[in-house]
């Protein structure tokens, strides 16, 4: 069964950093890309950052470009989403969601159920 | 970037009804195009891709069509578990883009 469990989220004041988790269950992590999206309270969702299946093409999204990271350690089945000088335009749930195929521009399948990061002072 | 609008923005209908959700791209996207639905508190789960590609365990009453700039999501036999929010979303292109959304109630 697949399973996508992220950690990490919480309360952070603007500027400071949190780093999310995602670990996977019940497929190959290394064979798929992997996505970040995100969904504002009350709003749509919104694309923030993919990742190649073996980890050698990263996209971010405009609004995140230079201060969110993607990244993946197929040793352990997790992806990761270091997010630095953090707004408050910033709070939503972040969802991990898998690929169904191995590059970035691939179709979305499987969805994590959510991290709710707060950026608040 | 490319920009997804969906129309309407809202829509009710009854059980059994035909519902016709559309999406326009502001630039060709192939058939680089994926359905989800959301329901409140939960994560989205994938409907179509690849435009007309019913995703496995979907119910084939979900079924979507269109290419290029213009694609449709059809629902037929409405049941009373398809209220929730339906998004397009391209994948033809960088940025990656959502729709606005689209709500579907149930009289």
């Amino acid at each position: 069964q697949v399973q996508l469990v992220e950690s990490g989220g919480g309360v952070v004041q603007p500027g400071r950093s949190l780093r999310l988790s995602c670990t996977v269950y019940g497929f190959s992590f290394s064979s798929y890309a992997m996505f970040w999206v995100r969904q504002a309270p009350g709003k749509g969702l919104e694309w923030v950052a993919v990742i190649s299946y073996d980890g050698s093409k990263q996209f971010e999204a405009n609004s995140v470009e230079g201060r969110f990271t993607i990244s993946r350690d197929n040793s352990k089945n997790t992806l990761f989403l270091q997010m630095n000088n953090l707004r408050t335009e910033d709070t939503a749930v972040y969802y991990c969601v898998k690929g169904i195929g191995r590059w970035e521009l691939t179709p979305m399948d499987q969805w994590g159920q959510g991290a709710l990061v707060t950026v608040s002072s | 970037d490319i920009q997804m609008t969906q129309s309407p923005s809202s829509v009710s209908a009854s059980v059994g009804d035909r519902v016709t959700i559309t999406c326009r791209a502001s630039q060709g996207v192939n058939n680089w195009l994926a359905w989800f639905q959301q329901k409140p508190g939960k994560a989205p789960k994938l409907l179509i891709y690849t435009a007309s590609t019913l995703q496995s365990g979907v119910p084939s009453r979900f079924s979507g069509s269109g290419s290029g700039t213009d694609f449709t999501l059809t629902i037929t036999s409405l049941q009373a578990e398809d209220s929730a929010t339906y998004y397009c979303q391209q994948a033809h292109s960088f940025p990656i883009t959502f729709g606005q959304g689209t709500r579907l109630e149930i009289k």
